[in-house]
């Protein structure tokens, strides 16, 4: 039981190169969420997917697109990445939205250079 | 707005003292509210919720309480250890998903 697997777990890419990480539970859970964490900064919210189906923008959506592949599987794409978008991104997955306590994957650290 | 307010910031204790952390939420219809630690280079666990028709919930050495008609909750650490220093993030439901505060980085000195 993997509970929440992101890859890749470290990425460099050059500015405007483009690139998708991947996200993947096995818990059955209804919705997924994508979030980037700067250093010694919160949790800011890309893009969300409440149920299979579904997309919705978060706090902080522009340069990202997503893709709800299938239950189980929730991408985030950069089609050109910039330096600002350089920062730890973390998946997670909720039983059913808002009302279950989030389980995080292990991260994907980004540069961007 | 979508808002969860947390306090401190950062939070310096000796080993063995208590440490509580703040949150304030501005959304009434909020019915859920976990606790996350982060520790350094990991990734967020859970590690205490509790549902707007409970007021305290404990486990072991945490314990969270709640007042609805305030829109308070607050995380209690007692007996606090060097592996308790970490990163807490309170958060809030709303809808679809959680609001998360900004953080409290808690220091525990042996």
């Amino acid at each position: 039981n993997a509970g929440v697997t992101q890859t890749p777990k470290f990425q460099v890419l050059k500015t405007g190169q483009s690139m998708t990480l991947q996200c993947a539970q096995d818990m059955n859970h209804n919705s997924m969420y994508w979030y980037r964490q700067d250093p010694g900064m919160g949790l800011r919210l890309i893009y969300y997917s409440a149920s299979e189906g579904t997309t919705d923008k978060g706090e902080v959506p522009n340069g990202y697109n997503v893709s709800r592949l299938n239950k189980r599987e929730f991408s985030l794409r950069l089609e050109s990445a910039a330096p600002s978008q350089t920062s730890v991104y973390f998946c997670a997955s909720s039983v059913d939205r808002g009302d279950y306590g989030y389980t995080f994957g292990s991260g994907t650290r980004l540069t961007v250079v | 707005g979508e808002n969860v307010e947390q306090h401190p910031s950062t939070l310096s204790v000796q080993e063995g003292d208590s440490a509580v952390i703040k949150c304030t939420y501005s959304d009434s219809a909020s019915n859920y509210f976990p606790w996350y630690k982060q520790e350094l280079g990991k990734r967020p666990q859970l590690i205490i919720d509790i549902r707007s028709n409970v007021g305290e919930k404990k486990d072991q050495r945490i314990a969270v309480t709640l007042n609805k008609t305030a829109k308070h909750f607050s995380l209690h650490i007692t007996e606090t250890q060097p592996e308790d220093s970490a990163v807490y993030f309170c958060a809030a439901s709303k809808a679809d998903k959680l609001i998360f505060g900004t953080g409290t980085r808690l220091q525990v000195f042996p």
